[in-house]
């Protein structure tokens, strides 16, 4: 096991386009969190998985955003219709228990 | 609302002590974080408390909470070039959502 893996770890996009980015977690696993992080800022949460039911969500993930986690393994994150101030490094976390989550190195997006 | 407060720069001399402090507002707060991390990277998870806690040490690592004050430090015994990074302390609020504070970034000098 290599830890949570993110693909990709760049992704450069128009203004307006559609990206889809995937979280594989810790096979054992069983909880998935998304976390958006810019530059000079903590990390900010987005959502969270137990299993393949999402069970918090955000305000910051607005319409233009969705998650999946659909057979409670891997997740996705779509971000439709993107904007500059999308633009930020998209963490995922997984973890076994509520504490101590193991992150992934990220996704830089960047919106142009 | 919930906030956590940090220092945004230290500079510390290798082999020196660095504390890094923190405070946070949710009382409520079960487990308190100290996350690491390096320029492009992720976070790595280096030491948590639980909330009934004061104290808690691993190897140069401890962190003491004082609950009354809602205040967390992290100290690093003998400080080295490699613990150069950025420091983040966050609480947990609900079993999904930690709020991170903004980091601190610690500087070592040789």
């Amino acid at each position: 096991d290599t830890g949570v893996s993110q693909n990709p770890r760049h992704k450069i996009t128009k203004r307006g386009q559609n990206v889809t980015f995937r979280c594989d977690p810790i096979s054992e696993h069983n909880r998935l969190y998304w976390y958006r992080q810019t530059l000079g800022q903590g990390p900010e949460f987005l959502t969270y998985f137990q299993n393949e039911a999402q069970l918090e969500k955000s305000r910051l993930l607005s319409d233009r955003f969705s998650a999946e986690r659909p057979k409670g393994s891997f997740s996705t994150l779509e971000i439709q219709r993107t904007e500059q101030g999308d633009s930020a490094m998209y963490l995922c976390a997984s973890s076994s228990v509520p504490r101590g989550y193991t992150f992934g190195s990220g996704t830089r997006l960047t919106v142009v | 609302g919930e906030d956590v407060e940090q220092s945004l720069f230290l500079s510390v001399r290798e082999g020196d002590s660095s504390v890094i402090n923190c405070t946070y507002t949710d009382s409520s707060s079960t487990y308190l974080y100290w996350y690491k991390q390096e320029p492009g990277a992720g976070l790595q998870l280096l030491t948590y408390i639980f909330s009934n806690m004061d104290m808690k040490q691993d190897q140069r690592l401890t962190v003491l909470l004082n609950k009354k004050d809602k205040h967390l430090s992290l100290r690093i015994a003998d400080t080295q070039t490699g613990d150069s990074a950025i420091y983040f302390c966050a609480e947990s609020i609900s079993q999904g959502n930690l709020i991170f504070g903004k980091g601190t970034k610690l500087s070592v000098k040789p």
